[in-house]
């Protein structure tokens, strides 16, 4: 089956640090990926994705590029924010597999402070 | 404004109390579906549904019964909850189910936080 495994958190980064979540794959057919992001207090919405390998998704200055030789969607940003604060998902669907849901990773906590 | 709404958003009920979320779109979607979200367990599904009259289970279906007799609605019912039910629950559309298309955007409700005593 499908399988989507982040990096354990919370993460702790100091305001202008630089960010990587890592974020990688197990699918049985052509998943698409995806990073969503949760607010304090609020539903998940979607931050960037990627459709097919090489692609590179991009949103608020945050960056994730489709490794198919690597399974891997790594989540970057060079710079984060107070404002940045958030639960981030990694997550995959996969139009091979019969599936009609999509696969989350547990989720990373990133806290940034001033 | 396009929007996926949940009510009530807090909830606290006892053991064996049936209950109803309500779920709600404006945005035409197909596609619409349940999760709920514990600490160290990410989201799992627990039913979806293709469109009006059709539903299927996720991985976490047991205990939840779900209806879709309109497009816009989707409601989870708890016919007896009980305290493992406890949890963050979600309901979220799209256009089209995961898979079907490529990449297409799922639109998440706020979230109904759920404790049963």
């Amino acid at each position: 089956g499908n399988s989507v495994t982040q990096m354990e958190g919370p993460v702790t980064l100091s305001e202008e640090a630089f960010l990587t979540i890592n974020c990688t794959y197990t699918a049985t057919g052509y998943p698409s990926l995806f990073w969503y992001v949760q607010y304090p207090g609020e539903g998940l919405q979607l931050l960037l994705k990627a459709t097919k390998a090489d692609d590179k998704g991009s949103n608020k200055g945050f960056e994730a590029t489709y490794r198919k030789e690597t399974t891997s969607f790594h989540l970057e940003k060079g710079s984060v924010q107070v404002s940045d604060s958030a639960v981030y998902f990694c997550a995959l669907s996969d139009s091979g597999a019969g599936s009609y849901q999509l696969t989350f990773g547990k989720g990373t906590k990133l806290s940034v402070i001033p | 404004e396009a929007q996926v709404t949940q009510n009530p958003r807090y909830l606290i009920t006892v053991t064996g109390k049936k209950l109803t979320v309500t779920c709600s779109q404006n945005m035409n979607h197909e596609y619409m579906s349940w999760y709920r979200q514990d600490p160290g367990l990410g989201l799992r599904q627990i039913y979806y549904s293709m469109n009006v009259e059709v539903t299927d289970k996720g991985d976490v279906p047991e205990g939840y019964k779900v209806s879709r007799k309109e497009k816009r609605n989707f409601p989870l019912i708890l016919e007896s909850p009980s305290p493992n039910q406890t949890s963050l629950y979600f309901c979220a559309s799209s256009f089209m189910a995961p898979g079907q298309g490529r990449g297409d955007e799922q639109f998440f409700g706020p979230g109904t936080r759920l404790t049963v005593l």
